[in-house]
């Protein structure tokens, strides 16, 4: 089956710094790969999506890239932040199977 | 998001008791998911379902038991099987599935062993 690493499991950035977190997957047929931000104590959320027929996508400050010969994707967001402050999930799945998750990344954005 | 309502929020269990989380959801979706989040483990797959009256299990089926017999509610049982049932337990549903859809969550609830 599908296994996800996340690294790193914690970031501490200066505002206005980027961020980057990675993820390598293990089953060449995943092909949906979505990334959730969760606050403390909240659920988590859907901040940014790509497919495997795309090799980058962006939403203002945060933008997914995705190599599937090397099959690892990222996020990487821009100008953080305090409020980017969270745990970040990436996910992978195909067809058929349902999302398997990272263990999630800190990201800490101090002031 | 507000179409899916998790209850209770803080869920409390004894020894050799069965507890049950429900999960309802508004957003016409098919598909339904719980998984369950432990400090440092990210999201485990329990269980999910496809259509009503259908299921499959998880990565860490043991223990739980859920049913399906209504589009919008997917309750999940953690029975007494379940020896370390403390973790914060999310539902979520995505409009088709599994896999290749975004999944929109509920809040959550919070189990512990009293």
């Amino acid at each position: 089956g599908e296994n996800v690493e996340q690294h790193p499991s914690t970031l501490s950035v200066q505002e206005g710094d980027s961020a980057v977190i990675k993820c390598t997957y293990s089953d060449s047929a995943s092909n949906y790969f979505p990334w959730y931000k969760q606050e403390l104590g909240k659920r988590p959320q859907l901040i940014i999506d790509i497919r495997s027929n795309v090799g980058e996508k962006k939403d203002q400050r945060i933008a997914v890239t995705l190599n599937k010969t090397a099959k690892h994707f990222s996020l990487h967001i821009t100008e953080t932040q305090p409020e980017d402050s969270a745990v970040y999930f990436c996910a992978a799945s195909s067809e058929g199977t349902a999302l398997i998750f990272g263990k999630g990344t800190t990201l800490s954005v101090s002031s | 998001d507000g179409g899916i309502t998790q209850s209770p929020k803080y869920l409390f269990r004894k020894e050799g008791q069965n507890v049950t989380l429900s999960c309802e959801q508004n957003l016409n979706h098919d598909a339904m998911y719980w998984y369950r989040q432990d400090p440092g483990q990210g999201l485990r797959l329990i269980y999910y379902s496809q259509i009503v009256n259908d299921f499959q299990k998880g990565d860490i089926a043991e223990g739980y038991s859920v049913s399906r017999e209504k589009k919008e509610s997917f309750p999940l049982t953690v029975t007494s099987a379940q020896k370390n049932p403390t973790a914060f337990y999310l539902c979520a549903s995505s409009q088709a599935g599994p896999g290749n859809q975004p999944q929109h969550f509920g809040d959550g609830t919070r189990l512990s062993i009293l």
